[in-house]
């Protein structure tokens, strides 16, 4: 049973550029929630996604979006890439429903 | 607002000891409670979770945590630490009526051999 996968493993960016995270959820789960951990610091929740649609959105700036895809994948795409961007992104699934959620190994993007 | 306070930045036992990690959250309403680890590089992993069910939580690896009302606190144990405990540990919370983990600011345990 494939847990959380997560894509790419480490990401350089410049600043001002785009990125885009990608996840897969754990088999069977059809929610999947993104998190942005900065070096040192707890995860902080950026948004949910549930039946395609954002279900619940943290304090970030627009410049952060995201998608669902029928098959429960997800995307984050973050624009207009900021220094404080670098971070570690986890990606985390569960059912609709459900409270406890599975992480991925998450992305470490650093923006130079 | 809902939050999560850990005590100690950092603990330190020697391989064998008591582990005690410290959590309290503010709420007047007793939310869901969780305790992940995080090995270096790595993602996290659910240790344990307080559903409601029973105030005293078993996790994987040996470990426990006993929700307490009256403390407000929700804290993590193991009566033996081994080598491979040495990670950060974050507990973490999710408010009635919200879909979202907030998390504490860890606490890196740190085994002696």
């Amino acid at each position: 049973d494939a847990g959380v996968t997560q894509s790419p493993t480490h990401l350089i960016k410049t600043r001002g550029q785009q990125v885009t995270l990608r996840c897969s959820p754990k088999s069977g789960h059809d929610t999947v929630s993104w998190y942005q951990q900065a070096l040192g610091q707890g995860p902080q929740f950026i948004f949910q996604y549930y039946e395609e649609e954002e279900r619940q959105r943290g304090n970030f700036p627009d410049r952060f979006s995201g998608h669902q895809f029928p098959n429960y994948s997800s995307e984050l795409n973050v624009n207009a890439l900021l220094l404080g961007d670098s971070a570690l992104y986890l990606c985390a699934s569960t059912w609709v429903g459900r409270h406890e959620q599975y992480f991925g190994p998450g992305t470490r993007l650093t923006v130079t | 607002a809902q939050s999560v306070t850990q005590l100690g930045s950092h603990v330190s036992v020697s391989e064998g000891a008591l582990v005690l990690l410290r959590c309290n959250y503010s709420s007047s309403v007793p939310p869901y409670l969780f305790w992940y680890v995080q090995y270096p590089n790595q993602g996290l992993q659910l240790l344990l979770k307080y559903t409601s069910a029973a105030t005293l939580v078993k996790g994987i690896n040996g470990f426990e945590a006993e929700f307490k009302k009256s403390e407000t606190s929700f804290h993590l144990t193991k009566p033996s630490a081994h080598m491979s405990d040495a990670a950060e540990y974050f507990c973490a919370v999710i408010p009635t009526g919200a879909n979202n983990l907030f998390f504490g600011t860890g606490t890196r345990l740190t085994v002696i051999p």
